[in-house]
């Protein structure tokens, strides 16, 4: 059982360029949700989904798009980079809301040069 | 979305309890309290979850107020292994619209 696996798990990117990292589930979880963690902070909420077909705004959603055409994988899309952008970002999952215990991956790190 | 309050970081000698708290003064009837925590380097990973009694697990206890207006993550004896950033996240088990928000959590440091 893999859980929550994220691609690639580390990236360096020029400004202005696009790349989209992939989360992939074998839980068959409705809800998946992408966050980027700045060094010393907290996670922030980029965007999720709470089923197949469905994306909404989190906190910091500017700058990304997703995408969650199939229930098992959630796509973070970054259509010109920003040196801004440079974090680690993480995606989870959840069965349910309120109760299910959420999974992360173990993160990607992005940097942007 | 309803908010928790934890202190920046605390300390705490290896092999002795620890009480983490946290203060949701605006929690609704429908939030269940979370706990997860981060290792250096790593995802957060889930703890514990309750919603009106107290919850043991192999991992912690997690102690909720009569009002539940506060909750305390107890680690009943702490390892090295057991430093890391602490968060208690509000989850709402009738909104389909579930974001799990994070604030900045309790560093915890363990003195060997």
């Amino acid at each position: 059982n893999a859980g929550v696996t994220q691609t690639p798990k580390f990236r360096v990117l020029k400004t202005g360029q696009s790349m989209t990292l992939l989360c992939a589930q074998d839980m068959n979880h409705e809800y998946m949700y992408w966050y980027r963690q700045d060094p010393g902070m907290g996670l922030r909420l980029i965007h999720y989904s709470v089923g197949e077909g469905t994306t909404a705004k989190g906190e910091v959603p500017d700058g990304y798009n997703v995408s969650r055409l199939k229930k098992q994988n959630f796509l973070l899309g970054l259509e010109s980079a920003a040196p801004s952008q440079t974090s680690v970002y993480f995606c989870a999952s959840s069965y349910e809301e309120g109760q299910g215990e959420a999974f992360f991956g173990q993160g990607t790190r992005l940097t942007v040069v | 979305d309803a908010k928790t309050t934890q202190p920046n970081s605390m300390e705490s000698n290896e092999e002795e309890p620890v009480h983490l708290p946290c203060n949701h003064s605006t929690i609704s009837g429908t939030d269940y309290i979370h706990w997860y925590r981060q290792l250096p380097s790593q995802g957060p990973e889930y703890v514990i979850h309750g919603l009106t009694s107290n919850v043991n697990n192999r991992m912690a206890s997690l102690a909720i107020a009569e009002d539940r207006k506060s909750s305390t993550l107890i680690l009943h004896r702490a390892t090295l292994r057991d430093a890391a950033v602490y968060y208690c996240i509000l989850r709402d088990f009738l909104n389909r619209d579930d974001k799990i928000i994070f604030g900045k959590g309790t560093r915890l440091h363990i003195l060997p």
